[in-house]
């Protein structure tokens, strides 16, 4: 299994431009999970979604959307992209009855 | 709303044993506590889930009072290669109303 893949590593925005963090699962995971941890500090829950078609928001939804339209993907959506926003995003997926997540490597974002 | 609380560091040399607490006061009745260990530049990486007693894997043990306000994480014998960030998460509800309170984290740094 590759576990959780993440797309890409790394990436450079200018200031209102939109883009899709990518993020893809294949252990038949229900819950699928996307965070932003800014530097040197705790992880911040974005949106987060019980099984394809399910999503909700996690504590910092605002800037950001979600789709989940299989099990194995999740893609986190930046429409307006603000400096606020520059951070590193994982995306991680466990299986219900526990909080056993797997985590991704990370997109680390930077908007200019 | 659970709330968890953990110190923001600890300093601890080769060899020893370390143990790191994390509050959680208002936990639910069915909520598990996990912990993760993150490097730099990774996804956080799970440690060990327990909901009460005593919970030993090959890497930690975890112990969490009759009254479950609190957990601490035990390392045995620690070494430089444990040196990282450790964050408890505690869980509450269920479904779409499930809600993720993770801590700030511990940042251990471990000395020759």
């Amino acid at each position: 299994n590759a576990g959780v893949t993440q797309t890409p590593k790394f990436r450079i925005l200018k200031i209102g431009q939109s883009m899709t963090l990518q993020c893809t699962q294949d252990m038949n995971h229900n819950y699928m999970y996307w965070y932003r941890q800014d530097p040197g500090m705790g992880l911040k829950l974005i949106y987060y979604s019980v099984g394809a078609g399910i999503t909700d928001k996690g504590e910092v939804p605002n800037g950001y959307n979600v789709s989940r339209s299989t099990t194995e993907d999740f893609p986190l959506r930046l429409e307006l992209a603000a400096p606020s926003q520059t951070s590193v995003y994982f995306c991680a997926s466990n299986l219900p009855g526990g909080d056993e997540q797997f985590f991704g490597p990370g997109t680390r974002l930077t908007v200019l | 709303l659970a709330k968890t609380t953990q110190p923001i560091s600890m300093d601890s040399y080769e060899g020893q044993e370390v143990n790191i607490t994390c509050s959680h006061n208002n936990i639910a009745t069915n909520d598990y506590i996990t912990w993760y260990q993150q490097f730099p530049s990774q996804g956080p990486r799970f440690i060990i889930q327990g909901y009460k007693t005593k919970v030993t894997n090959e890497v930690a043990s975890l112990f969490i009072p009759a009254d479950r306000k609190s957990s601490t994480l035990s390392l045995p014998r620690v070494s430089l290669s444990d040196t990282a960030v450790y964050y408890c998460l505690v869980g509450e509800g269920a479904g779409n109303n499930r809600k993720l309170i993770w801590g700030l984290g511990t940042s251990l740094a471990v000395n020759p």
